[in-house]
């Protein structure tokens, strides 16, 4: 079964990091394009990041400097290190896999929630 | 605020024909191709249609999309109840260099 999961979330006070994963498997991890998505509570989705086969990187503007995407392609593992949290960022963080054929990200984990609170 | 603009709900009886709007500019969907991705409560988003009017293997050909200038919609027809969910609509801004959604619309079935 082609499966995403999540993992690493939690509670972080404002200015905190946290680095969260995301497992791959049922698929050949290394031959797709993978991507973060956010949703604030009760809110839309938000793109935060995308790293290619190649290891190339993207962001918006709204998270660039802040946030790190990387993969491990012998681990089937996606990470997204998050450093100088403000309450803004507190959300359900989705891993996606990009699916050429379609070019949208047609497989998505479950999400790992995170909170900044003080 | 989001780029994409999309009406925050919507409503339909079990076999009325519904259409989801969603409106963008020059940089996003008048250059770029839409997708759409249905919401049901409590779990991730799914792929519903790709390339403006493509199904994915697995969704109903209940569900069709279209695009014209720089808006694109959603139309469901024969709705059913399952089909109560959120509905985001999505594409890539050339100005921004990020994928962008639309705020989303609820779509509830009376």
């Amino acid at each position: 079964e082609v499966q995403l999961v999540e993992s690493g979330g939690g509670l972080v006070p404002p200015g905190g990091s946290l680095r969260l994963s995301c497992a791959a498997s049922g698929f050949t991890f290394s031959r797709y394009d993978m991507h973060w998505v956010r949703q604030g509570i009760g809110q839309g989705l938000e793109w935060i990041s995308g790293i290619g086969t190649a290891g190339d990187t993207y962001y918006p503007g709204s998270v660039k400097g802040r946030f790190t995407i990387s993969r491990e392609d012998d681990k089937n593992s996606l990470y997204l290190q998050v450093d100088s949290l403000r309450a803004e960022d507190t959300a359900v963080y989705y891993c996606a896999r990009r699916f050429q054929t379609y070019d949208a990200f047609d497989i998505w984990g479950q999400g790992t929630m995170v909170t900044v609170t003080s | 605020q989001s780029v994409l603009t999309q009406p925050t709900s919507a409503s339909g009886t079990p076999g009325q024909r519904v259409t989801l709007s969603c409106s963008g500019s020059s940089s996003n969907i008048g250059s770029n191709y839409v997708y759409w991705y249905q919401q049901l409560p409590g779990t991730a988003p799914k792929l519903l249609m790709y390339r403006n009017h493509q199904r994915p293997s697995g969704v109903p050909d209940r569900f069709s999309g279209s695009k014209s200038g720089t808006s694109a919609s959603l139309a469901i027809s024969g709705l059913r109840s399952e089909d109560e969910a959120d509905y985001y609509c999505a594409t890539w801004d050339d100005s921004l260099s990020a994928v962008v959604f639309g705020g989303g619309t609820k779509l509830t079935v009376l």
